[in-house]
């Protein structure tokens, strides 16, 4: 079966630093991956997704994740972390009816994100 | 364009009562989703609706009920609130494959 896994449950780095959120998958074929961003008290917002091609997908607000086929990874990384980027973050995979008519995602149980002054 | 809308945002019910949560999408697409959001375990599927007249189980149906009214409108009900079903829920919509757009969640909690 599917399945998503984000390591760390929460992450603290200072404003200005480097970021780099960890997500894992499990998947028997190619995946559809995605990260979201959920600021607190609002809904998900989609940061990235990778389908096919370049394994280094560039995202919103300075986002960027690489898909690593044989380590099953899609990490996020942002060079430079600002004091609006604290929220949790969600890694998710295609579920495996996704495709065609379906759009269904198996989520990670997500990273909080804080960002020190 | 208000994207995906959901009422209410926050609802207290007691166990036993029933209620139906509404969500509306102005995009046209196809497909609808109902999630639940709980501390530590990500987001969970409930239903979805890859179509007007169709809706499928997700990962966690117990409890729960849906109506694809129309192409816009995706409801979900809970005829018997338990404790249990405290969480925060969203709907969610897209067009096929394509990203997912989320509504602001309804928050409920149940006594």
């Amino acid at each position: 079966a599917q399945s998503v896994t984000q390591p760390d449950i929460h992450i603290t780095v200072s404003e200005g630093a480097s970021l780099e959120l960890r997500c894992n998958y499990s998947y028997g074929a190619t995946p559809y991956l995605f990260w979201y961003v959920q600021s607190p008290g609002q809904g998900l917002q989609l940061l990235l997704k990778y389908f096919s091609g370049d394994t280094l997908v560039q995202g919103i607000k300075g986002f960027e994740a690489e898909f690593k086929r044989s380590q099953s990874s899609f990490n996020l990384r942002k060079p430079s972390v600002h004091w609006s980027d604290a929220a949790e973050y969600f890694c998710a995979v295609g579920a495996p009816n996704y495709g065609g008519s379906q759009g269904n995602l198996i989520f990670g149980k997500g990273t909080k994100l804080s960002v020190k002054p | 364009n208000a994207g995906v809308t959901q009422t209410p945002k926050f609802q207290v019910l007691k166990t036993g009562q029933s209620m139906t949560l509404q969500c509306a999408q102005d995009m046209n697409h196809n497909s609808m989703y109902w999630y639940r959001q709980d501390p530590g375990m990500g987001l969970r599927l409930i239903y979805y609706s890859a179509s007007e007249g169709t809706t499928d189980k997700g990962e966690v149906p117990n409890g729960y009920n849906v109506s694809r009214l129309n192409k816009r409108e995706f409801s979900l009900r809970l005829e018997s609130a338990a404790p249990s079903q405290t969480s925060v829920y969203f709907c969610a919509s897209s067009e096929a494959r394509d990203l997912q757009f989320f509504g602001p969640g309804t928050r409920l909690t149940v006594l």
